[in-house]
């Protein structure tokens, strides 16, 4: 069974640091582009950050461009968010995801399946 | 940068009934779409990729159609199991991928 499983989250105020894990079971964790996913509380769902599957390749959404860093050990099958500089305006469930689709011409087009049961980050005084 | 435009925001229906979700695009995006199932406290499920391709598990009842700017989701006939959330996302626009507001189905 594919299997996604989130840890790290937890309260942090302004400024300050966390890094979130995310430990990927019953598939080949290396073959695979990764992500985060994010949900503000009562919110719809915001894209984070992808990683290629040797790490070669990354991407951010702007908001977080400078402050977070993916990167992934496939040693370990697992996958790392480092969170740096936190805003209250990053307080949300953050989902671990498998990033499915095909690669053409230098990008790659994909959807997100499975997901992990997230990890909530709360920043706040 | 391509706006998502998910609706209705809240549809309030009854067990039985056919709902369709709509999500327009600011620009045409083929049928790079896909669409997810949230219930609450739970991680969203993939439903539907390439705008109309069902994932292994999804029930027959759910279907995905549309191409260019104008995409719909729609539930056949509505279980109790599938009041939830739904979110459309677009993956034309790689790296940044982006997520329609959601639909909220709720029991009439």
């Amino acid at each position: 069974e594919v299997q996604l499983v989130e840890s790290g989250g937890g309260l942090v105020q302004p400024g300050g640091s966390l890094r979130l894990s995310c430990a990927a079971s019953g598939f080949t964790f290396s073959s695979y582009w990764m992500s985060w996913v994010r949900q503000a509380p009562g919110k719809g769902l915001e894209w984070v950050a992808n990683i290629k599957q040797d790490g070669s390749e990354k991407y951010y959404v702007d908001s977080v461009k400078g402050r977070f860093t993916i990167s992934r050990d496939n040693a370990k099958n697992s996958l790392y968010l480092q969170m740096n500089s936190l805003r209250a305006e990053d307080t949300a469930v953050y989902y671990c995801a498998r990033y499915l689709g095909y690669c053409s011409g230098g990008s790659c087009y994909g959807w997100f399946d499975p997901w992990g049961q997230g990890t909530l980050v709360t920043v706040s005084s | 940068v391509i706006w998502m435009t998910q609706s209705p925001s809240l549809l309030s229906a009854s067990t039985g009934d056919r709902v369709t979700i709509s999500c327009r695009m600011s620009q045409g995006i083929s049928s790079y779409l896909a669409w997810y199932q949230q219930k609450p406290g739970k991680a969203p499920e993939l439903l539907i990729y390439a705008a109309s391709t069902l994932q292994s598990g999804v029930p027959s009842r759910f279907s995905g159609s549309g191409s260019g700017t104008d995409f719909t989701l729609t539930i056949s006939c509505l279980q109790s199991e599938d009041f939830a959330t739904y979110y459309c996302q677009q993956y034309y626009s790689f790296p940044s991928l982006t997520f329609g507001g959601g639909t909220k189905v709720e029991i009439k």
